[in-house]
């Protein structure tokens, strides 16, 4: 089974504060994703990687950047917290050559910033 | 830009009240249309994908369709345990990125 992990499940973090936010996968998909999820708003995509060191901005990039280094590995950076940005976050990732094209989720990150 | 609507945005069904949910789409060129289940506290899990008018697919009591606009999510005699959010997404050709709507939360009263 594919799994895809995240480093945290619940985090409280004050504003202003830097935010490492960690996704793994063990499937070697070469696509992986950031989102957000908001009551009323569903799933809106921040950043996607298609490979190592390569990413492309989505819906909402703003306040937010990435990091690729390794496959397996795909990190969301807050650089500087605010509170507009407590949500829950999700991590996916997908083959480019499955024809289902399924993205499989992590479990997420509920964020509280304060 | 792509655009998908859910409705209803909330559904209270009796155990074994059939119903369907709606999902409306506009977009450029399709290369899928996806339904994913969300339980509550954890991320989506797939079901299936559609990738063109008139395909059809079944999982258990769940049955999805495909039309030029719009899919249809039925479900069949359902049961508590299918209560759950229930996401639809669609995807471009020749782009990774998904679009998702809102979702539509289930509930199955026993």
């Amino acid at each position: 089974d594919v799994k895809v992990t995240q480093s945290s499940r619940y985090l409280v973090k004050r504003t202003g504060e830097k935010v490492f936010l960690e996704c793994v996968q063990d499937m070697d998909h070469e696509n992986m994703f950031w989102y957000r999820q908001d009551p009323g708003l569903g799933l809106r995509l921040i950043y996607f990687s298609y490979d190592v060191k390569m990413k492309e901005k989505g819906d909402i990039p703003e306040g937010y950047s990435v990091s690729r280094e390794k496959k397996e590995r795909f990190s969301l950076i807050l650089e500087s917290a605010s509170t507009n940005q407590t949500s829950m976050y999700l991590c996916a990732s997908s083959h480019p050559r499955d024809t289902s094209y399924e993205q499989y989720f992590g479990p997420g990150t509920r964020l509280t910033v304060t | 830009e792509d655009q998908v609507t859910q409705s209803p945005e909330a559904l209270r069904l009796q155990e074994g009240e059939s119903s369907s949910l709606n999902c409306s789409y506009t977009v450029s060129g399709l290369r899928g249309l996806f339904w994913y289940r969300q339980d509550p506290g954890k991320g989506p899990e797939f079901l299936f994908t559609l990738y063109s008018a008139g395909e059809e697919k079944e999982k258990e009591r769940l049955k999805a369709t495909l039309t030029k606009k719009e899919s249809f999510l039925h479900i069949t005699a359902p049961k508590p345990e299918d209560s759950a959010t229930y996401l639809c997404a669609v995807q471009t050709l020749g782009y990774q990125k998904v679009t998702f709507g809102i979702g539509t939360k289930l509930q199955v009263i026993p």
